[in-house]
């Protein structure tokens, strides 16, 4: 079963405006939440990661939402630009020392000009 | 600082043969994990090494084994390529610990003919 469900498949956002992906998951032994973007050709790139001791944070534009109770997390960008344009996926992981991480189906997002 | 390299890029096989796949790791990690990435999806976990064994293993049937050597690279074998066998074959490292962020590598395509 997936682990990890994220929605929506794709998104199309203007410059400028807000992009927000959001992901659920069942297990609650995941204790770490990281969102990596993808661009063609390319593997995923770690962009921001959050654990479930805190419900939000931010680094530059990037803002992760976190509701522990409701086992869902979003990721909001600000201010978004084309160079943003590529896909992005949730993930979750057991903090331990052997860090399996679980991946969301990902969601393609397009910044218009 | 190197990150994570793959090799080769690209690989075509037929249905029925053998393929290896390589990677090392970025430098200062010890933990490598391979994931298949099938079109439009999001990575799902094959396998993970660490001190030359398979320490944490997906749901994938024994045609995937790997390897990891002193150096901490590591490779992956798929015997008996079925064209469901066909997707990007990422590797992550990682190092020991809680909490340690994966870094991707770009991948190696394989598709089976």
């Amino acid at each position: 079963q997936q682990q990890v469900k994220q929605s929506p498949q794709s998104l199309i956002v203007q410059k400028g405006g807000i992009s927000i992906i959001n992901c659920a998951y069942e297990n609650t032994a995941f204790d770490y939440f990281p969102w990596y973007q993808q661009f063609p050709g390319k593997g995923p790139a770690l962009l921001i990661a959050i654990r479930p001791d805190v419900s939000e944070k931010k680094e530059g534009r990037f803002t992760i939402s976190f509701n522990k109770s409701a086992k869902q997390f979003s990721l909001h960008i600000m201010d978004s630009q084309p160079g943003d344009s590529a896909t992005y996926f949730c993930a979750a992981s057991i903090g331990d020392n052997f860090n399996k991480f679980y991946f969301g189906s990902g969601t393609k997002l397009n910044v218009k000009p | 600082d190197a990150g994570v390299t793959q090799s080769p890029t690209h690989l075509i096989k037929t249905r029925g043969q053998q393929v290896t796949l390589r990677c090392s790791p970025k430098s200062g990690h010890d933990t490598v994990s391979w994931y298949q990435q099938a079109l439009g999806q999001g990575p799902q976990f094959i396998f993970q090494y660490y001190e030359e064994e398979e320490r944490q293993r997906g749901n994938f049937p024994d045609r995937f084994s790997g390897h990891q050597f002193p150096n901490y690279s590591s490779e992956l074998n798929v015997n008996a390529l079925l064209l469901g066998d066909s997707a990007l074959y990422l590797c992550a490292s990682s190092s020991t610990g809680g909490f340690q962020p994966q870094h991707f590598g770009d991948g190696t395509r394989l598709s089976i003919l």
